[in-house]
């Protein structure tokens, strides 16, 4: 069965300094892997994805992440954040059939100014 | 275009109660999903439905019962409902050909059963 290991439940950074949000995976072959967004009493938005081809991956909002097949990891990274970026992240795994996703636990992350 | 729909947005019930919760979408997508997010624990899937008329559990679908009433409907219903069942339910429907995987979610039911 596939699982999605998020390591760090909450992460605090400065505005403007760089973010770098962990996730593993485990699967037999190469999964979808997705970073989703919850903003407070909001639903997930998808940042980016990760399907096949080159292993660095640029979503939306300045977000990007890399898919390293030899530490079965999708980290998500930000060169600059600003407090707008405070939210919860997930990390989701696919490849099943049906479009089926497996969530990491998320992470919270806090700007402060 | 209003993408996915869920209704109510807030919730209380009592021990034992009854209710469906209901989602809809306007995207034309097949398949269709149920969620429960729980402080810590991600988000589980409680049920899916990869087309119209097939239902399947996911992780969690101990004390639920789903409908997929037609393509743009798929109902989550709670015969009995449980204090264990207190969180914060999303719907979501995945996209087809280039966008398969990509899952789009509603802006979610928050439960409380006391």
């Amino acid at each position: 069965a596939q699982s999605v290991t998020q390591p760090d439940i909450h992460i605090t950074v400065s505005e403007g300094a760089s973010l770098e949000l962990r996730c593993n995976y485990s699967y037999g072959a190469t999964p979808y892997l997705f970073w989703y967004v919850q903003s407070p009493g909001q639903g997930l938005q998808l940042l980016l994805k990760y399907f096949s081809g080159d292993t660095l991956v640029q979503g939306i909002k300045g977000f990007e992440a890399e898919f390293k097949r030899s530490q079965s990891s999708f980290n998500l990274r930000k060169p600059s954040v600003h407090w707008s970026d405070a939210a919860e992240y997930f990390c989701a795994s696919g490849g099943t059939s049906y479009g089926k996703l497996t969530f990491g636990q998320g992470t919270i992350l806090t700007v402060h100014p | 275009n209003a993408g996915v729909t869920q209704t109510p947005k807030f919730q209380v019930l009592k021990t034992g109660q009854s209710m469906t919760l209901q989602c809809a979408q306007d995207m034309n997508h097949n398949s269709m999903y149920w969620y429960r997010q729980d402080p810590g624990m991600g988000l589980r899937l409680i049920y899916y439905s990869a087309s119209e008329g097939t239902t399947d559990k996911g992780e969690v679908p101990n004390g639920y019962n789903v409908s997929r009433l037609n393509k743009r409907e798929f109902s989550l219903r709670l015969e009995s409902a449980a204090p264990s069942q207190t969180s914060v339910y999303f719907c979501a429907t995945t996209g087809t050909g280039s966008k398969s995987y990509e899952q789009y979610f509603g802006p979610g039911t928050r439960l409380t059963v006391t």
